[in-house]
């Protein structure tokens, strides 16, 4: 099985400054046949059910803010919030979708500083 | 409008059974990967088991064994049965759907609110 680890644990940045949450797998999520990494990054806020933000690493689904942008490839990814909001809040998951069992990484807590 | 909306969670002792009920709305259950995900108190989320749109099933070596995912298609209701429980299987519970198929088919893009089951005796 793949296992996803995430870094930090917690992290407090201020309101406008920029966030950065690490993401590693296992072993490589890149599928060379499709030349896309089978990555998923989700948004959790308390009292709700996760939210999807980025698909593929770095595609930004409708309707998430472009303050929010994935990268990355292979084992080592990266979700950055360029200039962090207060609604912004939550714990950050990443995902790997690439076989099954699609393992969650731990979580990151994002709080304002 | 997509709506996934749990049920059937509650107390249940251990080494007991329970099922757990997701009726969707807005597609059908068997266009789509669907998705069991677990949440325990305070905890990360754990992904369970995908029936995908051709019936396939796979699940989490934490549960393999033990729980077994199934749809009904005709009241478009996906099902997660529940045996032989453990206090750790303590969680809420979310049913997620994926895509209609072919690469993007595991990318869960709908969540219910999700249901809690507590295993306590």
């Amino acid at each position: 099985d793949i296992v996803m680890t995430q870094s930090p644990d917690s992290l407090a940045v201020s309101l406008g400054e920029r966030a950065t949450i690490n993401c590693k797998s296992s072993q490589s999520i890149f599928f060379h046949s499709y030349n896309k990494n089978y990555l998923a990054w989700f948004q959790q806020k308390p009292g709700q059910p996760p939210k999807l933000l980025i698909s593929w690493a770095s595609t930004r689904e409708s309707g998430v803010p472009d303050r929010f942008s994935g990268s990355g490839s292979g084992t080592d990814f990266t979700l950055t919030i360029s200039s962090l909001q207060a609604e912004d809040v939550a714990v950050y998951y990443c995902q790997h979708y690439y076989s099954t069992p699609w393992t969650f990484g731990p979580g990151t807590r994002l709080e304002i500083k | 409008e997509v709506q996934l909306v749990e049920s059937g969670g509650g107390l249940i002792q251990p080494g007991g059974s329970l099922r757990l009920s997701c009726a969707a709305s807005g597609f059908t259950v068997n266009s789509h990967y669907m998705n069991w995900v677990r949440q325990a108190p305070g905890k990360g989320l754990e992904w369970l088991s995908v029936m995908y749109s051709g019936g396939s099933t796979f699940y989490a070596d934490s549960v393999k064994g033990r729980f077994t995912i199934s749809r009904d298609t005709s009241n478009n209701i996906l099902y997660l049965d529940m045996d032989t429980l453990r206090v750790e299987d303590t969680a809420v519970y979310y049913c997620a759907r994926g895509g209609r198929g072919g690469i993007a088919a595991p990318l869960v893009d709908y969540w219910g609110q999700g249901t809690l089951v507590t295993v306590s005796s």
